[in-house]
């Protein structure tokens, strides 16, 4: 079962398009996660969440605690943003992380 | 500082087979991690050590073995390999378990089971 959803799945955008991915959450989490996996594989950790909204260059992500919501967001689109977007919780009780499925993001020129 | 690293990059190995991946982390962080990421599915945790000489139980552990050598090392050992450990397996340290703090992923290691 998984406790993590992300929508979209896949999702297709023109350069310079602004770009939502959003993630919902079962129960209540101490933190929430936003990762980037690129088409080599790596992983990197773009924001972590546990109130409020942060901003890093054109990327956005903000945690609706009472909602258990977040959302990714990407201003001002651009190809080299194509990679899969990964949320990740910590629940209050355990020593995890669960991750939702990705959501894959393809930037066109 | 080379982060968390991964060895080997690529596996190849018969039903039966067996096979330990390394992990060596330079951050000194306490806690080590094992994932495995399949098509389709989030990130799954095998095992995790939150601190040197500790190994608990993730959600998906039946196949496999741990060992945190030293505070720098956390391998992962397949005694007998299966098809369905096909996979990617991705090893990543943080400074405690806590969701306070980010973690920090090696580059991989895919493996295929014949």
């Amino acid at each position: 079962k998984n406790e993590v959803e992300q929508s979209p799945q896949n999702l297709t955008a023109q350069e310079g398009e602004f770009i939502t991915i959003n993630c919902s959450y079962s129960v209540g989490i101490s933190a929430l996660h936003w990762l980037q996996q690129h088409p080599g594989g790596g992983i990197v950790s773009l924001f972590m969440l546990s109130s409020g909204k942060k901003k890093h260059g054109r990327l956005i992500a903000t945690i609706n605690i009472q909602e258990k919501h977040s959302s990714l967001h990407i201003t001002a689109s651009h190809p080299r943003d194509s990679a899969v977007y990964i949320c990740a919780v910590s629940f209050y009780t355990g020593n995890q992380f669960y991750f939702g499925t990705g959501t894959s993001l393809t930037v066109i020129p | 500082n080379a982060g968390v690293t991964q060895t080997p990059k690529f596996q190849v190995l018969k039903t039966g087979q067996s096979m330990t991946l390394q992990c060596a982390q330079d951050m000194n962080h306490n806690s080590m991690y094992w994932y495995r990421q399949d098509p389709g599915m989030g990130l799954r945790l095998i095992y995790y050590s939150a601190s040197e000489g500790t190994t608990d139980k993730g959600e998906v552990p039946n196949g496999y073995n741990v060992s945190r050598l030293n505070k720098r090392e956390f391998s992962l050992r397949l005694e007998s390999a299966a098809p369905s450990q096909t996979s990617v397996y991705f090893c990543a340290s943080s400074e405690t378990t806590s969701g306070d703090y980010e973690q920090y992923f090696g580059p991989g290691t895919r493996l295929t089971v014949t």
